[in-house]
C-alpha cells in the first residue's frame, strides 16, 4: 500500500533562518505532489506542485521554494524565514489527475 | 478563478441526528470533488471522491452528492456519533488545473 511521511512534525524557527521540510511516498511510482500552507483562520493554500522530476510549478510568489530531487521525494525550502511563513504545512500525492488526493500529517512550523 | 465555499462555518448537533454539510463552487467545469475530514493538528483524511460525471458516492454512514451544473455537492452523515467530531473540507480540481482548490472547512462538534 501507499504511505506517505512527512518530517519534521513540528519545527520553531528564528526569523532569517533557513527551511528544509521532506516528504517521501512509498508505493507507488510517478505520483503528483503537493505542498500546502494552512495559516490560522484561512484554508489551505496551494503552494507547489510537481508532475515528475525537476518539474515544479509555483502557484504563490513567495520566499519559498520547492525541488523534487526523486520520483518519490519533494522538499520545501526557504533561504530566510519570515513571520508570515509560520504555519502548518501539508505535502500530498496523487495517482494523477482526477484521482484521490492523499495528504500527509502536516509539520508546524513557528518564525519567532 | 475557482471559489470554494463551505456552510455552515460550524455545527453542533447531538449524537445520533443525521447531519448535511454543504459546499458550493463557483466554475462547474470541475474534474472532480473531494470531501475530506481534518482532526485538530492532524493531517487530512480523504473521505470521499466524487468525478465530475457521477452524481453521488457513499461508504459507510457517509453519502456525498454532486450537483455540477448548480455548482454544489453535500455530504451528509448519518447516525452522528461523537467519533465524527472534525473539520470536514470540501475541495474541488478544475479541468484546467492539478490541485484541489479547498473551501475553509465546516467545524462539526458531535455531542454525547
Amino acid at each position: 500500500s501507499q504511505t506517505i511521511h512527512q518530517w519534521p512534525a513540528t519545527l520553531v524557527q528564528p526569523v532569517g533562518s533557513p527551511l528544509s521540510l521532506e516528504c517521501t511516498v512509498e508505493g507507488t511510482s510517478n505520483p503528483n505532489l503537493y505542498w500546502y500552507r494552512q495559516a490560522a483562520g484561512r484554508g489551505l493554500q496551494l503552494l507547489f506542485y510537481s508532475v515528475g522530476i525537476g518539474q515544479i510549478s509555483s502557484e504563490v510568489p513567495q520566499n519559498l521554494s520547492a525541488s523534487r530531487p526523486q520520483d518519490r521525494q519533494f522538499i520545501l525550502s526557504s533561504k530566510k524565514l519570515l513571520l508570515s511563513d509560520s504555519g502548518f504545512y501539508l505535502c500530498a500525492w496523487s495517482g494523477g489527475s482526477g484521482n484521490t488526493i492523499y495528504f500527509g500529517e502536516g509539520s508546524w512550523l513557528t518564525v519567532v | 478563478k475557482q471559489e470554494v465555499t463551505q456552510i455552515p462555518a460550524a455545527l453542533s448537533v447531538p449524537e445520533g441526528e443525521n447531519l448535511v454539510l454543504n459546499c458550493s463552487f463557483t466554475d462547474s467545469a470541475i474534474y472532480n470533488l473531494q470531501w475530506f475530514r481534518q482532526d485538530p493538528g492532524k493531517g487530512l483524511t480523504s473521505l470521499l471522491l466524487i468525478q465530475s460525471s457521477q452524481r453521488e458516492q457513499t461508504s459507510g454512514r457517509l453519502n456525498a452528492s454532486l450537483d455540477k451544473s448548480s455548482g454544489r455537492s453535500t455530504l451528509y452523515i448519518a447516525a452522528s456519533q461523537p467519533g465524527d467530531s472534525a473539520t470536514y473540507l470540501c475541495a474541488v480540481i478544475s479541468n484546467s488545473g492539478y490541485a484541489l482548490n479547498f473551501g475553509k472547512g465546516t467545524s462539526l462538534l458531535v455531542t454525547p
